[in-house]
């Protein structure tokens, strides 16, 4: 149990589909991440939260929507996505940011069709 | 951001030890060197980091050179849930972005 869950574990969806993401830190942290991990490439930063206000927002396009009620929850909308957008999206909490430590959670894999 | 350089993979035996390198000739001197590695199916996960000294954790060892150009991660008893992708990442200040590169994805076997 890494403290960091994300839900739903798989997705797949069209490209004219709406669908959301969830992130949920147990860990009392103040920062969180947004991540996409395309196959054979390294893990791309999309979105930094830190006490609820965006800090980091890395080109990502507008199809990509993120939103952080409160410092324990994230969400990434999605909407008319492309096939190429297909990724294991994972989210990730730290204490503050910056901060030394980031723990992740078990990310969602996500089809786009 | 610096960069670094790692091998694709390795591959060890259960219960010997294991040196993952990582090079970063680029080094400036606040950034710190952080090691992560993702497990088959999970997020990463933090194992260790430092700036001169060597450190030691429960997770592993880091071994950084005098000049700072060049560390080693080392496993001292690889098991086979050790098998992971092992990401060597510099971070300004230690708290600077996670820059993840390609990584070594090393290999254990029984």
């Amino acid at each position: 149990e890494t403290g960091v869950t994300q839900t739903p574990r798989h997705l797949v969806m069209g490209m004219t589909n709406k669908k959301s993401l969830k992130c949920e830190q147990h860990l009392g942290h103040n920062a969180m991440y947004w991540y996409k991990q395309s196959a054979k490439k390294p893990l791309e930063l999309m979105f930094v939260y830190s006490l609820e206000e965006r800090v980091e927002n890395n080109s990502v396009p507008s199809r990509f929507s993120p939103e952080c009620p409160n410092s324990s929850h994230l969400f990434l909308h999605l909407h008319t996505l492309q096939p190429e957008d297909s990724a294991l999206y994972l989210c990730a909490s730290s204490q503050d940011y910056p901060s030394v430590g980031q723990y992740f959670g078990p990310g969602t894999r996500l089809t786009v069709l | 951001d610096a960069k670094t350089t790692q091998p694709n993979s390795m591959e060890s035996n259960e219960e010997e030890p294991v040196h993952l390198p990582c090079n970063h000739s680029t080094i400036s001197g606040t950034d710190y060197i952080h090691w992560y590695r993702q497990l088959p199916s999970q997020g990463p996960e933090y194992v260790i980091h430092g700036l001169t000294s060597n450190v030691n954790n429960r997770m592993a060892s880091l071994a950084i050179a005098e000049d700072r150009k060049s560390s080693t991660l080392i496993l001292h008893r690889a098991t086979l849930r050790d098998a992971a992708v092992y990401y060597c990442i510099l971070r300004e200040n230690q708290g600077g972005k996670l820059i993840f590169g390609q990584g070594t994805e090393l290999s254990v076997k029984p």
